[in-house]
């Protein structure tokens, strides 16, 4: 029973376009929301995250936009750069016992051709 | 400053062997998780150790798995006796402060099973 779900399991870009990675939450507690980019045999490391007070965080080519009453959140990232290519993983955090120990979801592979 | 680093990268046994993974955290970090990556799946959370004390270890997916972290710096995680179904990643991550902050993550170490 997934709580936070990238239903595309793999996304191909043209370099220079832009990237539109989904995803879709279902726990209403969740308040902070994350993307992780992972690329092979590292661990992931943080990309940026958006609290749920906002509607969108932008830093440099990346974006998230967060639409609650969707539940459903996005990274842009444009333009897309060959080296943007990696798993990108959304991730959802709610206060429950001060823990804050994010939900992953299953990650989307992102490929961006030059 | 090291990163997280996680001992052995791979790790290759039978059934019903004993396989000890560590992990140790950024220098200064209080706060260590452990999560597991099943092939193609989400990234799951196992425990949360803050200091030597185990925080959070509702992830633990039963009692053949046993992790510990004596003095507070690093940690193992010792499976025993593995099964077909522990093969994946297990990552490891590390954070100053509990809160909000991302987790910093090592590269994980890939258990297979035989």
């Amino acid at each position: 029973d997934q709580q936070v779900k990238q239903n595309s399991p793999s996304l191909s870009v043209q370099e220079g376009r832009i990237s539109i990675l989904n995803c879709d939450y279902t726990n209403s507690m969740f308040d902070y929301f994350l993307w992780y980019k992972k690329y092979p045999a590292e661990g992931p490391t943080f990309l940026i995250s958006i609290s749920s007070i906002k509607d969108k965080n932008e830093d440099g080519r990346f974006t998230v936009f967060l639409n609650k009453s969707a539940k459903h959140l996005s990274l842009h990232i444009v333009p897309s750069q060959p080296g943007d290519s990696a798993v990108y993983f959304c991730a959802a955090s709610a206060p429950t016992g001060g823990s804050y120990i994010p939900t992953f979801g299953r990650g989307t592979s992102l490929i961006v051709h030059p | 400053e090291a990163g997280v680093t996680q001992f052995p990268s791979h790790s290759v046994i039978e059934k019903g062997q004993t396989v000890t993974l560590r992990c140790d955290p950024i220098s200064g970090h209080d706060n260590l998780y452990w999560y597991r990556r099943v092939m193609g799946k989400e990234i799951k959370f196992l425990l949360h150790f803050v200091k030597e004390s185990k925080q959070d270890e509702s992830g633990m997916p039963n009692n053949r798995f046993l992790a510990e972290r004596t003095g507070g710096t690093y940690s193992t995680l010792k499976v025993q006796p593995a099964e077909l179904e522990d093969s994946g990643v297990y990552f490891c991550a590390s954070s100053q402060a509990v809160s909000y902050n991302e987790q910093f993550f090592g590269p994980g170490t890939r258990l297979t099973v035989l």
